[in-house]
């Protein structure tokens, strides 16, 4: 099993650009879920996703970001606009269906906003 | 509520002595406690976890302890080595539905040779 794809590893944008950050859980894994990484703020959880339904925005920081997860492959987290504030590293992870499974994560995508 | 307190956020230890990372939880619902490391540059793993319905948990050098009441737990790694160096999270997650993890702020561990 490839684990949990992310695609792309590096992205470097300009503020005020569209970013669009790609995922592929694990087959089978029916729970994703996205991630931000800084050094302020830690590792927090920004979304995640149920059999591809959103279940819990409440990290999402603003309207700016979007998720989606329009089939059991494949998610996608949007930035736009882009802001410098907004660089990080942003994992995926996924997991089997319930609460006592282990969750993997993605290699990450690491953003620089300038 | 959900939320996880972590300490240290730094330890430094020699290369052969043990580390202790301590982390208390505030939700009392929580039944689940995974412990991940990342190292630098590289994705969080988990390396592992414990369950409500149990004290203490081994997997050669590393344990993982819990105390449901004191509502806190801590990660054990004895006879540590450089490669043990890296960032450990711990975590908190309700047993129920498709409750998320809740992390802790992690610690940085450092192990000289």
């Amino acid at each position: 099993d490839a684990g949990v794809i992310q695609s792309p590893r590096h992205e470097v944008t300009e503020m005020g650009q569209e970013v669009t950050l790609r995922c592929k859980p694990i087959s089978g894994h029916n729970s994703l879920f996205w991630y931000r990484q800084t050094m302020m703020r830690g590792l927090e959880l920004l979304i995640y996703f149920n059999n591809n339904v959103p279940i819990d925005d409440s990290g999402m920081p603003e309207d700016r970001f979007s998720a989606k997860m329009p089939n059991a492959s494949f998610s996608t987290l949007k930035i736009q606009p882009s802001e410098p504030r907004d660089s990080a590293v942003y994992f995926c992870a996924s997991s089997l269906p319930g609460p006592n499974y282990e969750q993997y994560f993605g290699p990450g995508t690491r953003l620089t906003v300038t | 509520g959900e939320n996880v307190e972590q300490h240290p956020s730094t330890l430094s230890v020699q290369e052969g002595d043990s580390a202790v990372i301590k982390c208390t939880y505030s939700d009392s619902a929580s039944n689940y406690f995974p412990w991940y490391k990342q190292e630098l540059g590289k994705r969080p793993q988990l390396i592992i976890d414990i369950r409500s319905n149990v004290g203490e948990k081994k997997d050669q050098r590393i344990a993982v302890t819990l105390n449901k009441t004191a509502k806190h737990f801590s990660l054990h790694i004895t006879e540590t080595q450089p490669e043990d160096s890296a960032v450990y999270f711990c975590a908190q997650r309700r047993n129920t539905g498709f409750q998320k993890l809740v992390f802790g702020t992690g610690t940085r561990l450092l192990v000289s040779p």
